[in-house]
């Protein structure tokens, strides 16, 4: 099955400065690729997503980037704010088994004001 | 927030018990997906409903089962617990078997002592 690893585990940033979190994939049918973020005690929320026809989709301070030879892909934060602190999860699905997701293992964000 | 719901929010069960965990999909939606997220851990899926005929099975013996009904909601069924399945238990909803957003409930957090 899919194994979806994701780093760092933790990552404290300033104000302003960018946040980048990385997954990497092991089943190369895998075409969809979703973010989420989970606040404490809420349910994951998506955020961003990417299929595997696209290299980059941006939406405003977020984006993400796919690799699919190296079998990897990345969110980036730009212009992080103190409500960008949260648990992020990065997940892999293939349609053809109707998008059941697989997840990383997740990163906490901390924004420092 | 999301039309998906949960009952009960928590639970707390003895080992060797049974439980039942019931997810309302949001409207329209027919395809519902259950993930057990442990503590500091990301979701890890554990099978997929669609249209009432279980589509996909993650990781988890046979003592998890579940249900889906003519409306689409769905149970999920928990037999001889172990301490280790202590967890928040999510439900997700989703249209069909495309590149579709699955909207998360807000999960049964389950303790088993």
């Amino acid at each position: 099955g899919e194994n979806v690893e994701q780093h760092p585990s933790t990552l404290s940033v300033q104000e302003g400065d960018s946040a980048v979190i990385k997954c990497t994939y092991s089943d190369s049918a895998s075409n969809y690729f979703p973010w989420y973020k989970q606040e404490l005690g809420k349910r994951p929320q998506l955020i961003i997503d990417i299929r595997s026809n696209v290299g980059e989709k941006k939406d405003q301070r977020i984006a993400v980037t796919l690799n699919k030879t190296a079998k990897h892909f990345s969110l980036h934060i730009t212009e992080t704010q103190p409500e960008d602190s949260a648990v992020y999860f990065c997940a892999a699905s293939k349609r053809i088994t109707g998008n059941q997701f697989y997840f990383g293992t997740g990163t906490s964000l901390t924004v420092i004001p | 927030e999301t039309g998906v719901t949960q009952s009960p929010t928590h639970l707390i069960k003895t080992r060797g018990q049974q439980v039942t965990l019931r997810c309302s999909s949001q409207s329209g939606h027919n395809t519902v997906s259950w993930y057990q997220q442990a503590l500091g851990q990301g979701p890890q899926f554990i099978f997929q409903y669609y249209r009432e005929e279980e589509n996909g099975r993650g990781n988890f013996p046979p003592r998890f089962s579940g249900l889906q009904f003519p409306n689409y909601s769905s149970e999920l069924n928990v037999n001889a617990l172990e301490l280790d399945d202590s967890a928040l238990y999510l439900c997700a909803s989703s249209i069909g078997q495309g590149y579709h957003e699955q909207y998360f409930g807000p999960g049964t957090r389950l303790t088993v002592t």
